[in-house]
C-alpha cells in the first residue's frame, strides 16, 4: 500500500500570499488529519476531517481552513501568510490501526 | 486539555545500553497511545500503538507499556544500536486528534 502523501514537499511564499497544501492519504483511510510542527511550539494540531466533514479544530486564526474530498484527499489553505506560519505542515491518514504520517511540507514564509 | 509530557528531554547512551523513555499524560479518557519515531527534517515514522485496553505491545527490540488509570506510557528499546538516534514522540488519540508531547531526542554512541 503506497503511504501517505504530501505536495508540495517544499515552499516559499512571501508575506500575504496564500498557499494551498495537499494531502493523499493511504487507500480505505477516511479519517485525515493536519499539524503544524515548529522548534518552538512542537506538533500542534490545525484540523481533522472524516468523509469531509470537520470533526475537530485546532486553535489556529481563521486564516488556516481545510477540506476534505469525496476520495478522502485533503487540502489546506492558508492566507494572508506570515512569517510566523514558516513551519512543516504534516498530514496523517487514520484508521483503528493508528495514525500514518507523511513527509510533510516545509513551507517558509519571506 | 490534554497535557502530554516527556522525560527526559534529551538522552545520550553507548551502543548496546537499553533506552527508557517516559511519557505522561493528564486525561486518561483517551483511544489510544501510539509512539513515534522522526529523523530530523521528515515526517514521522509509526513504531507502536497501544489500544486503550491494552496494557503492552511489543515490536522486535521495542516494547511499550500503557496505564491508562496513572497516566504513563514507557517505551523500551533494547539494546540500543546509533540508528536508533532520533526524536521519539508519544502522542495520545482522543477527540479526534493527536496531543503530543515536545520528544526525547535520543542520541546513541558508536
Amino acid at each position: 500500500k503506497a503511504g501517505v502523501t504530501q505536495t508540495p514537499r517544499y515552499l516559499i511564499k512571501t508575506r500575504g500570499q496564500q498557499v494551498t497544501l495537499s494531502c493523499s492519504p493511504i487507500s480505505g483511510h477516511r479519517s485525515v488529519s493536519w499539524y503544524q510542527q515548529t522548534p518552538g511550539q512542537g506538533l500542534q494540531f490545525l484540523f481533522e476531517y472524516f468523509s469531509e466533514t470537520q470533526r475537530n479544530k485546532g486553535n489556529f486564526p481563521g486564516r488556516f481552513s481545510g477540506r476534505q474530498f469525496s476520495n478522502s484527499r485533503s487540502e489546506m489553505n492558508v492566507s494572508t501568510l506570515e512569517l510566523g506560519d514558516s513551519a512543516l505542515y504534516l498530514c496523517a491518514s487514520s484508521s483503528s490501526l493508528g495514525a500514518f504520517f507523511g513527509q510533510g511540507t516545509r513551507l517558509t514564509v519571506v | 486539555k490534554q497535557e502530554v509530557t516527556q522525560i527526559p528531554a534529551a538522552l545520550s547512551v553507548p551502543e548496546g545500553e537499553n533506552l527508557v523513555l517516559n511519557c505522561s499524560f493528564t486525561d486518561s479518557a483517551i483511544y489510544n497511545l501510539q509512539w513515534f519515531r522522526q529523523d530530523p527534517g521528515k515526517g514521522l515514522t509509526s513504531l507502536l500503538l497501544i489500544q486503550s485496553s491494552q496494557r503492552e505491545q511489543t515490536s522486535g527490540r521495542l516494547n511499550a507499556s500503557l496505564d491508562k488509570s496513572s497516566g504513563r506510557s514507557t517505551l523500551y528499546i533494547a539494546a540500543s544500536q546509533p540508528g536508533d538516534s532520533a526524536t521519539y514522540l508519544c502522542a495520545v488519540n482522543g477527540d479526534y486528534k493527536l496531543s503530543f508531547g515536545a520528544g526525547t531526542t535520543v542520541t546513541v554512541r558508536a
